[in-house]
């Protein structure tokens, strides 16, 4: 099974500063990367598919990049409302969720 | 617009057997290309995939749990049922459905993201 590490676990930021979180899988997944931010109590939310495209209806804010082993998922100009946990996913021979990274904004 | 809905029981009792239920509108699963899934979040926990269907009927199981795990689909009811035998306390998680857009096939595990959820369901185990 190929592994996705997340990293950090967690971070805390303040509005207006720039975040990357980043996915390393244990073996090459092509671009098949996705990225999720979740509300406690609310449904999680489609940010980022195919490593860098950008979901319908996301802010700009969000961006994403990588192939291979290492993607990152970039959120600028933070917000009050980014504060969530933020999940990368593959599909490459099963499905799995990355460990979860908890944003904090100060 | 795609809407996705969870329902089922909410307190279990260990060794019983759940099953949840997916209503959905907006799509059908009859669509090439499509799925819908079930993925949970155990309290404090990252999210887990359990199961996926496929517009085809074709279905895939997490590894960790394809022994007590069984998803069928009831194309003209728009709905999708997951049955979950031998629950525990370990089980005890919110429990989302999502529909899936497939973005490459004639692989063995269909590409692609989950593009709708559900609100979810808290399902807790306990004597």
């Amino acid at each position: 099974e190929i592994q996705m590490t997340q990293s950090p676990s967690s971070l805390s930021a303040s509005v207006g500063d720039r975040v990357t979180i980043t996915c390393r899988a244990s073996q090459n997944i092509d671009r098949d990367v996705s990225w999720y931010q979740h509300k406690l109590g609310e449904a999680p939310i489609l940010l980022i598919f195919g490593s860098s495209n950008l979901q319908s209806a996301v802010s700009p804010r969000f961006s994403g990049s990588g192939a291979g082993t290492v993607f990152t998922l970039t959120i600028t100009s933070l917000q009050p409302e980014d504060s969530a946990t933020y999940y990368c996913q593959h599909t490459y021979k099963t499905l799995l969720f990355g460990q979860g990274t908890r944003l904090h904004i100060k | 617009q795609i809407t996705l809905r969870e329902s089922g029981p909410t307190l279990v009792k260990p060794t019983q057997t759940i099953s949840l239920t997916c209503t959905f509108s907006g799509f059908s699963l009859n669509t090439p290309r499509v799925g819908v899934g079930w993925i949970r979040q155990p309290p404090g926990k990252a999210l887990e995939w359990l199961a996926l269907i496929y517009w085809d009927d074709a279905k895939h199981y997490s590894p960790s749990l394809t022994s007590r795990l069984t998803i069928t689909q009831d194309t003209a009811k728009n709905q999708v049922v997951l049955t979950m035998t031998n629950m525990d306390p370990a089980d005890t998680a919110t429990y989302f459905c999502a529909h899936f857009v497939i973005t490459l096939i004639g692989v063995h595990f269909p590409r692609g993201y989950f593009d709708s959820w559900g609100q979810g369901t808290l399902v807790t185990v306990s004597s």
